[in-house]
C-alpha cells in the first residue's frame, strides 16, 4: 500500500493563478480531509469528506474548493491564489472519524 | 467550541533523560479522543499515542506515555530515555465523539518544538 500520496511536493504560484493539489489513498478509507499548517498555528482544517459525493467545510475554507467523486481521490483547488495561502498543506484519511488519521507527506505552497 | 492549548512553544532535553510536554483542552463532551502527533524535519505527521476519554488507564507506547487527567482536562506526554531521533514538533490533538457534523474532525494545538541535546 502506498498509503496517502500528495502531489506536488513543492509549488510556487503567482497571485491570481489557480491550481489543484492532488491527494489519493489506497486504503479504501471513507473519511478524508485537508489541513493547512502555518508557523505557530498548528494544523487547521480546510475541508473534509465523509465519503464519495459528500464534502463539508472546516475551520478555514475560504479560497478553497473540494470535490470527492471517488473514494480514493480528494483534490483541493485554489481558484485564485493569494499570498495568504502560502502554507504547507496536508491531506489525511481514516477508516472512520474515530479511527487513526493517516497523513500524506504534505505540499509546500508559496504564492508570490 | 473545543480548543487545544500547548503552552510550551519549545522544550529541550538531554539525551537519555525524561521530558514532559503539556497539553490542555476545553470541551463540554464526556466522550472524546486525544492524540499526540510527532512531526520530524521530514514534515511527515506520525501518530505517537492515542487516548480514549472513557478509559481511565493512561496509554503507553514503549518510551512514550501520557498523563490523562480528565477532570483537569489535561493530557501531557512523557518521553522517557530521550533519543536524538525524538527531536521534532509535537502536536496535541482532540477529536469529539461520534460522526455527527464536525465532531469527528481533529483539532490541533499549536505545537511544541522538542530539541534533544547529545
Amino acid at each position: 500500500n502506498a498509503g496517502v500520496t500528495q502531489t506536488p511536493k513543492f509549488q510556487v504560484l503567482k497571485t491570481g493563478q489557480s491550481m489543484t493539489l492532488q491527494c489519493a489513498q489506497d486504503m479504501n478509507h471513507e473519511y478524508m480531509s485537508w489541513y493547512r499548517q502555518d508557523p505557530g498555528m498548528g494544523l487547521r482544517l480546510i475541508h473534509y469528506s465523509v465519503g464519495a459525493g459528500i464534502t463539508d467545510q472546516g475551520e478555514v475554507p475560504n479560497g478553497y474548493n473540494v470535490s470527492r467523486s471517488t473514494t480514493e481521490d480528494f483534490p483541493l483547488r485554489l481558484l485564485s491564489a493569494a499570498p495568504s495561502q502560502t502554507s504547507v498543506y496536508f491531506c489525511a484519511s481514516s477508516r472512520g472519524r474515530v479511527h487513526e488519521q493517516f497523513f500524506g507527506p504534505g505540499t509546500r505552497l508559496t504564492v508570490l | 467550541a473545543q480548543t487545544v492549548t500547548q503552552s510550551q512553544p519549545e522544550m529541550s532535553v538531554q539525551e537519555a533523560e525524561t521530558v514532559t510536554l503539556s497539553c490542555t483542552y476545553d470541551t463540554s463532551e464526556s466522550d472524546y479522543y486525544l492524540f499526540w502527533y510527532k512531526q520530524p524535519p521530514s514534515r511527515q505527521m506520525i501518530l505517537v499515542i492515542r487516548q480514549e476519554a472513557y478509559k481511565q488507564q493512561n496509554a503507553t507506547e514503549n518510551r512514550f506515555s501520557v498523563n490523562f487527567q480528565k477532570a483537569a482536562k489535561s493530557f501531557s506526554l512523557k518521553i522517557s530515555d530521550s533519543q536524538l531521533g525524538d527531536a521534532a514538533m509535537y502536536f496535541c490533538a482532540y477529536r469529539g465523539p461520534g460522526d455527527g457534523g464536525s465532531q469527528g474532525n481533529l483539532i490541533f494545538g499549536k505545537g511544541t518544538k522538542l530539541s534533544v541535546k547529545p
